[in-house]
């Protein structure tokens, strides 16, 4: 069965700082992998989508996502965060179904 | 676009009473899902259907949940009798093709007093 791993439950960086949000997935093929973002009171946003090709994906709000098929890796990146980028954010995979498997989630805090 | 549509968007409402959660997918999706998230246990898929049709419930808690897609526009959710430990925040999601990425309503949040 597959499964999705978001190790770190909640995350606090400075507003400017860059970010790292880990992903890990468990799939014997190549999975369909996604982040979501989900704000306060609101349903989850899609951010970026990985299905094949480039491994560094552009996503939407200056996030970007690497795949890195050796560590089983997604991990989401942010040069530069800012106070709004405040939310929880999951990953989630999928893989020959219309089903996805979705990590716990990762709140983000940003300090001023 | 519209994107999905849920309603209502809070509910408040007694234990042992019928509650009923509403759906609209985006048009041309004909993928459809439920998901009830809350503080310990996350977001559960509670069932998914495919052009109508139910294709795995396994993950609906019990015989007092149930969901319906009468047609390709509109699916509820009910629970009857509803329970305290029932409260959640419930999202409808949509797709329109095999492993593209679910679409999201707003979610209900539910509260049983």
């Amino acid at each position: 069965a597959q499964s999705v791993t978001q190790p770190d439950i909640h995350i606090t960086v400075s507003e400017g700082a860059s970010l790292e949000l880990r992903c890990n997935y468990s799939y014997g093929a190549t999975p369909y992998l996604f982040w979501y973002v989900q704000s306060p009171g609101q349903g989850l946003q899609l951010l970026l989508k990985y299905f094949s090709g480039d491994t560094l994906v552009q996503g939407i709000k200056g996030f970007e996502a690497e795949f890195k098929r050796s560590q089983s890796s997604f991990n989401l990146r942010k040069p530069s965060v800012h106070w709004s980028d405040a939310a929880e954010y999951f990953c989630a995979s999928g893989a020959g179904s219309y089903q996805l498997t979705f990590g716990k989630g990762t709140k983000l805090s940003v300090i001023p | 676009d519209a994107g999905v549509i849920q309603s209502p968007r809070h509910e408040v409402t007694e234990m042992g009473q019928e509650v009923t959660l509403r759906c609209k997918p985006i048009s041309g999706h004909n993928s459809l899902f439920w998901y009830r998230q809350t503080m310990m246990r996350g977001l559960e898929l509670l069932i998914y259907f495919n052009n109508n049709v139910p294709i795995d419930d396994s993950g609906m808690p019990e015989d007092r949940f149930s969901a319906k897609m009468p047609n390709a526009s509109f699916s509820t959710l009910k629970i009857q009798p509803s329970e305290p430990r029932d409260s959640a925040v419930y999202f409808c999601a949509s797709s329109n093709a095999l492993n593209q990425p679910q679409h999201f309503g707003d979610g209900t949040r539910l509260s049983i007093l």
